[in-house]
């Protein structure tokens, strides 16, 4: 079975700019959550997804957007990018919204 | 509410030498507990995790680690590391049945010769 795949997995943008991340769950998985990584720190959670619903939020600004297609793939958008946006997201599926989570590589975003 | 603190930021080790990364956790209800594993410009890797039952759990790679409810604990240990087990350890919290993981800030592991 494939794994969760994440897409670019390097980014530039300029602050003030738009980015939109991809992620593909893995085979059988309707659940997705998105993870902030930080350098040196540990991952904060951003929001999750659950066929097709936001099924819960972390401490994000609206500016943080996300959606999920019927597919169960996910997108992460972010607008108004600001210098403190660079970090590594992480896509990570499951089988549902109460089973374990299974992370992709990550997408490196730098804003400079 | 969860919260998850790792004690050391990095945990210097020789070559078959046992090791003990430190996690404590704070929550008001019943919790999920994992280890995962991150290698540099990769993703998280699941060790081992706690759902319920027998708190000594063992996980990938020879890891283990033991639920603590009196001591609110979940220390990971290996009884002898090879230098591949340099990398950066996180542990996590979620509220039983949530799956919303609360990260601690990373254990860095180093191997040495």
């Amino acid at each position: 079975e494939t794994g969760v795949t994440q897409s670019p997995t390097h980014l530039i943008k300029t602050r003030g700019q738009q980015v939109t991340l991809r992620c593909s769950s893995q085979s059988g998985h309707n659940t997705v959550s998105w993870y902030q990584q930080a350098l040196g720190q540990g991952p904060q959670f951003i929001f999750q997804y659950y066929r097709e619903e936001e099924n819960g939020r972390g401490n994000f600004p609206p500016r943080f957007s996300g959606l999920q297609f019927p597919n169960y793939s996910s997108e992460l958008n972010v607008n108004a990018l600001e210098l403190d946006d660079s970090a590594l997201y992480l896509c990570a599926s499951s089988r549902d919204y109460n089973s374990p989570l299974h992370f992709g590589n990550g997408t490196r975003l730098t804003v400079t | 509410a969860q919260s998850v603190t790792q004690l050391d930021s990095q945990v210097p080790v020789f070559e078959e030498a046992p090791v003990e990364l430190r996690c404590n956790y704070s929550s008001s209800v019943s919790v999920y507990l994992f280890w995962y594993v991150q290698y540099p410009n990769q993703g998280l890797q699941l060790l081992l995790k706690y759902l319920s039952g027998s708190t000594l759990v063992k996980g990938i790679n020879g890891f283990e680690a033991e639920f603590n409810k009196s001591q609110t604990s979940f220390h990971l240990r290996k009884p002898s590391v090879h230098i591949s087990d340099t990398a950066e350890y996180f542990c996590a919290v979620s509220g039983a049945g949530t799956y919303k993981y609360i990260f601690g800030t990373g254990t860095r592991l180093k191997v040495l010769a």
